[in-house]
């Protein structure tokens, strides 16, 4: 069983659009996160989450909204779509007050 | 930008030892020091993180020096399948809005 799965795997859409990209993992975590990969390789953190807490790094426009239906869930809205946004997203979760994040194999989305 | 300095690209023959350095002399007293490394199109995988001492685990080693202002990252036997971008990165507990990965470095197995 995949502890973290994304979907969708790729993503092209128009600029404008609005999308999501929705995360789940089974590891009884309760802390998620949210990373971007840009096209310099630099994977940065846009969020993180738990039943507490959102955790929003200052640099991430409100166009970027995370969803957390419930604990093993945690969903990345976009509005109004950018060129560059353009980037791979990685979802990962841990446990909440432990370092080691297990990641999601990643989204790849383009935006045309 | 990433408080972590690696270099670019390393490489090393199958079976041998690999140390992968990372400087990171602005460290403050409570940032951990974690490896994670990435293989092609895979997300990145969580290897080792340590605070002041040296660390093992079934896949590396932590060599944390005595100032903390660099560490090593020891593979004891490099296999065809460690071949990937390895990151060091300092990490806040309660601070993950400033968490980096920085460029890391890509590590090459020659067979």
């Amino acid at each position: 069983d995949t502890a973290v799965s994304q979907t969708p795997k790729y993503l092209v859409t128009q600029m404008g659009n609005d999308k999501s990209i929705k995360c789940e993992q089974n590891l009884g975590h309760d802390t998620m996160y949210w990373y971007k990969q840009d096209s310099k390789k630099f994977l940065k953190i846009m969020f993180s989450y738990n039943n507490k807490e959102l955790i929003i790094n200052e640099t991430v426009p409100n166009r970027f909204s995370p969803k957390s239906p419930d604990k093993a869930h945690l969903n990345l809205h976009i509005n109004s779509l950018e060129l560059g946004d353009s980037a791979v997203y990685f979802c990962a979760s841990s446990r909440y007050g432990y370092n080691e994040q297990f990641f999601g194999p990643g989204t790849r989305l383009t935006v045309l | 930008d990433a408080k972590t300095t690696q270099p670019n690209s390393m490489e090393s023959n199958e079976e041998e030892p690999v140390h992968l350095p990372c400087n990171h002399s602005t460290i403050s007293g409570t940032d951990y020091i974690h490896w994670y490394r990435q293989l092609p199109s895979q997300g990145p995988e969580y290897v080792i993180h340590g605070l002041t001492s040296n660390v093992n685990n079934r896949m590396a080693s932590l060599a944390i020096a005595e100032d903390r202002k660099s560490s090593t990252l020891i593979l004891h036997r490099a296999t065809l399948r460690d071949a990937a971008v390895y990151y060091c990165i300092l990490m806040t507990m309660n601070r993950d809005d400033k968490i980096i990965f920085g460029k890391g470095t890509r590590l090459h197995i020659l067979p």
